[in-house]
């Protein structure tokens, strides 16, 4: 099984270049979530959705962008790239309930 | 803001003995989840406990929580070298919308062969 899906694994951007993220998974989960995680930080969520075409914000969304147009997939927009979002990306799908998340293996971007 | 705080924030123990580490938060929660992170991993869930439970258990895994204290405590039985990762509690908070979960920051655990 496939669970969830991140591409690519490794990007390097320069300030002011834009680029998506991509989050697939394949488990039909309702629930799906970014988040970044920074040295001694643990992980902050930056967006979320609830189902197909529903998102909202978490705790760190300023520079980043998200659309679900459908279930199995949710791409993060960084619009113009800051050193600042420098960091291991994760994103992380569950179902509906009281249910555990299941990570990708996450995205580690560096903006120079 | 991090609801979950872990403790220690760095642990070192020789392989078979138990490791025990603990977590604790601010609001009311829904449930309380442990996960574990190799390095250069994503994180995988190891437990869920509800906050109706008290004590959960799978295989050398052993997880309590004490809501009128927040706190929770994760107890891995008998430690292996591949024990060795970062460790999360992260918390489904009472009240809210859309059961966001929220990270603590982590332990590192170290099992020396």
């Amino acid at each position: 099984n496939a669970g969830v899906t991140q591409t690519p694994k490794f990007q390097v951007l320069k300030t002011g270049q834009s680029m998506t993220l991509q989050c697939a998974q394949d488990m039909n989960h309702e629930y799906m979530s970014w988040y970044r995680q920074d040295p001694g930080m643990g992980l902050r969520l930056i967006h979320y959705s609830v189902g197909a075409g529903i998102t909202d914000q978490g705790e760190v969304p300023n520079g980043y962008n998200v659309s679900r147009s459908t279930t199995e997939d949710f791409p993060l927009r960084l619009l113009s790239a800051a050193p600042s979002q420098t960091s291991v990306y994760f994103c992380a799908s569950r179902s509906r309930g009281q249910q555990p998340q299941h990570f990708g293996d996450g995205t580690r971007l560096s903006i120079l | 803001s991090q609801q979950g705080e872990e403790d220690p924030q760095a642990l070192s123990i020789q392989e078979g003995e138990n490791a025990t580490m603990n977590c604790s938060y601010k609001t009311s929660i829904n449930n309380l989840q442990w996960y574990r992170q190799n390095s250069g991993r994503g994180l995988v869930h190891l437990i869920l406990i509800r906050s109706n439970e008290r004590e959960k258990h799978s295989g050398r895994l052993r997880v309590t929580l004490d809501t009128s204290k927040k706190s929770s405590s994760l107890l891995i039985t008998a430690s292996r070298a591949a024990d060795t990762a970062s460790y999360f509690c992260a918390t489904v908070a009472l009240t809210g919308a859309n059961s966001k979960l929220t990270f603590g920051k982590g332990i590192t655990l170290s099992v020396r062969p």
